[in-house]
């Protein structure tokens, strides 16, 4: 069965520092991989995506990601943290034609000043 | 362009009540998801529909959980009778057909008492 792990619930880090949240998956078959980023009381956005093409994803507000099938992984980095970066960041995967969206557990990121 | 809609944002009911959630998608979406997210955890799908019809039903709990699509465009999700494990918040979300990329609601926020 596909499954998404995500290492630590909760990241803490300095306002300026290095934000690096992990995210490892199983799958028999190459996914689509995704961040989304979720704010207190709000839906998820896309943060962004992997389908094809160039392994490391440039997304929204300064967020990269590098996909290393080698070591099924798909880590979210942003090289300077930010306090409106504090949300719960989701990796998901995508396995099959049904385009069924497979959530790993969330990692709080908190950004202390 | 308007995003994904969902009502009421936050619901309070007793246990044994029933209970509706309504969404509303992005215009020209003929996928629609309901995921249903646990607190502390990834959201998991319930449903998806393709227009009107329901193509993977597999996670929802027929028992007690419905959900409709008329017409291709608003959804509906219900649950009767509503359990205290109930409590959770209902996403929506939509795509074009065969898009990876869904576009979530804000979610309706159930409290079961």
């Amino acid at each position: 069965a596909q499954s998404v792990t995500q290492l630590g619930s909760h990241v803490s880090v300095s306002e300026g520092a290095l934000v690096l949240l992990r995210c490892n998956y199983s799958s028999s078959v190459p996914p689509y991989l995704f961040w989304y980023v979720q704010y207190p009381n709000q839906g998820l956005q896309l943060l962004l995506k992997y389908t094809t093409g160039a392994t490391l994803v440039k997304g929204i507000n300064g967020f990269e990601a590098e996909f290393k099938k080698s070591e099924t992984s798909f880590h979210l980095t942003k090289p300077s943290a930010h306090m409106s970066d504090a949300a719960e960041y989701f990796c998901a995967v995508i396995v099959d034609s049904s385009y069924k969206l497979i959530f790993g557990s969330g990692t709080r990121l908190l950004v202390r000043p | 362009e308007a995003g994904v809609v969902q009502s009421p944002r936050y619901k309070i009911i007793e246990k044994k009540q029933p209970v509706a959630f309504w969404c509303n998608p992005i215009s020209g979406h003929n996928t629609l998801y309901w995921y249903l997210q646990n607190l502390g955890q990834g959201p998991e799908l319930l449903i998806r529909y393709e227009n009107e019809e329901a193509v993977d039903d597999s996670q929802l709990p027929k028992d007690r959980f419905s959900a409709e699509r008329l017409k291709g465009v608003d959804s509906t999700l219900k649950i009767q009778p509503a359990e205290l494990g109930d409590s959770a918040v209902y996403l929506c979300a939509s795509s074009r057909r065969e898009d990876t990329e869904a576009f979530f609601g804000q979610g309706t926020r159930l409290t079961v008492v």
